[in-house]
């Protein structure tokens, strides 16, 4: 198994760009979750998704988009990009279920806007 | 609103000493809780977990925490330190079903 993947690894927009940051997982798990790093603020969540078809917002929302059509693939989309969305993007998976929350993280993708 | 605090943002100690990592959160019912450790350059990795029963709790590479109702705490320690245990450590709590909330970090640095 692979895990979870990310793409890219390593990403430099300008203000404004529109850019989608990929993760995809092939453990088959229901829930999959978009978090972003900054310093000392530890993960924040910013999308997650309990299933195919089914998306929902978390703590930042504001600036991102999802979607998710298939069980493996949950796309995060910066659609105008700002330079406080400068940080390191984690995607993550797990099952569901009230004793679940072992979630397994991507690499992580290090994104740079100027 | 719950909440996890990680008093400490960097800890050094010496190869071989003990480790205490603290955490404290603020969660209105019995929470689910996580550690996670993070290399550099690389995704979180899930140390333990605690759900219910025994608090004290065994995880990967000889840590294991301690939840605390009384305190609403829940910290990790290590007997005795690695060189390869140098790394960021997140706690977290499972607040409505997967969705964790995280702590800001602490930074373990380690002195051979």
């Amino acid at each position: 198994n692979a895990g979870v993947t990310q793409t890219p690894k390593f990403q430099v927009l300008k203000t404004g760009q529109s850019m989608t940051l990929q993760c995809a997982q092939d453990m088959n798990h229901e829930y999959m979750s978009w978090y972003r790093q900054d310093p000392g603020m530890g993960l924040r969540l910013i999308h997650y998704s309990v299933g195919a078809g089914i998306t929902d917002q978390g703590e930042v929302p504001n600036g991102y988009n999802v979607s998710r059509s298939t069980t493996e693939d949950f796309p995060l989309r910066l659609l105008s990009a700002a330079p406080s969305q400068t940080s390191v993007y984690f995607c993550a998976s797990s099952y569901l279920g009230p004793e679940s929350g072992e979630q397994y993280f991507g690499p992580g993708t290090r994104l740079t806007v100027t | 609103a719950q909440s996890v605090t990680q008093p400490d943002i960097h800890i050094t100690v010496s190869e071989g000493a003990s480790l205490e990592l603290r955490c404290n959160y603020s969660y209105g019912a019995t929470p689910y809780l996580f550690w996670y450790v993070q290399s550099p350059g690389q995704g979180l990795q899930l140390l333990l977990k605690y759900f219910s029963g025994d608090t004290l709790v065994q995880g990967i590479k000889g840590f294991e925490a301690e939840f605390k109702r009384s305190q609403s705490s829940f910290n990790l320690r290590k007997p005795s330190v690695h060189w390869s245990d140098a790394a960021e450590y997140f706690c977290a709590v499972d607040n409505a079903g997967n969705m964790l909330t995280f702590g800001g970090g602490t930074r373990l640095m380690v002195k051979p």
